[in-house]
């Protein structure tokens, strides 16, 4: 089963516009990670947010976490065509440490 | 420099035949794990170790077998057992414990002949 639940599923905007993806989750968690990939590479670690933390920044990357209301946005700020890709939250809410469940992905096109 | 390397990019798997998928990395990892990822959905995890000669099955274990005999290398074997085994197969590595990113090689794609 899978724990997050990314939201929009697809999204297409114009280079330059800001792009915001949602991610829902249903347990408590250690904390929540970003994940981008691009059309049949593997994913590229973007942001691992913890529980305790509210907000992160990383260039024009910023992820927010509600555990209140379990859920977390990525925003991409300033977007370029280089951005199309799929992007993918996931949660590890396991007491090993770094188990890993992810979403379906939001899929997002820059167009130039 | 650093990663994991995922061998062959493309594979073909006959009818009954059992297939190996190469996962090696370099950047002193002690956690290895393998993903499912099929078209247009999330990854799916099959089995993953967190140290040497031990590992442990994930959510869709059945149908595929592993190995972890060295810290660098965690083959993955796609027994004739996995009745739909086309799909994007994934090795990720980590540093152990808590709140550590995974790094992913690129992957293999695996299809039925």
């Amino acid at each position: 089963s899978q724990q997050g639940e990314e939201d929009p599923q697809a999204l297409s905007i114009q280079e330059g516009e800001n792009a915001t993806m949602n991610c829902s989750y249903k347990t408590s968690i250690n904390n929540l990670q970003w994940y981008r990939q691009n059309s049949g590479r593997g994913l590229v670690h973007l942001i691992l947010i913890r529980s305790n933390e509210r907000e992160k920044h990383s260039g024009r990357l910023r992820v927010t976490l509600d555990t209140s209301k379990k859920s977390s946005s990525l925003l991409i700020t300033a977007s370029r065509a280089a951005d199309t890709a799929s992007y993918f939250c996931a949660t590890d809410a396991s007491n090993a440490g770094n188990m890993l469940t992810f979403g379906g992905g939001t899929r997002l096109m820059v167009k130039p | 420099d650093g990663g994991i390397t995922q061998s062959p990019k493309y594979l073909f798997r006959k009818e009954g035949q059992n297939v190996t998928l190469s996962c090696e990395q370099n950047l002193n990892h002690d956690a290895m794990y393998w993903y499912r990822q099929d078209p247009g959905q999330g990854l799916r995890l099959i089995y993953y170790s967190q140290i040497v000669n031990d590992f442990q099955k994930g959510d869709i274990a059945e149908g595929y077998s592993v190995s972890r005999e060295k810290k660098e290398s965690f083959p993955l074997t796609v027994t004739s057992a996995q009745k739909n085994p086309t799909a994007f197969y994934l090795c990720a590595s980590s540093i152990q414990g808590t709140n550590q990113p995974q790094h992913f090689g690129d992957g293999t794609r695996l299809s039925i002949l």
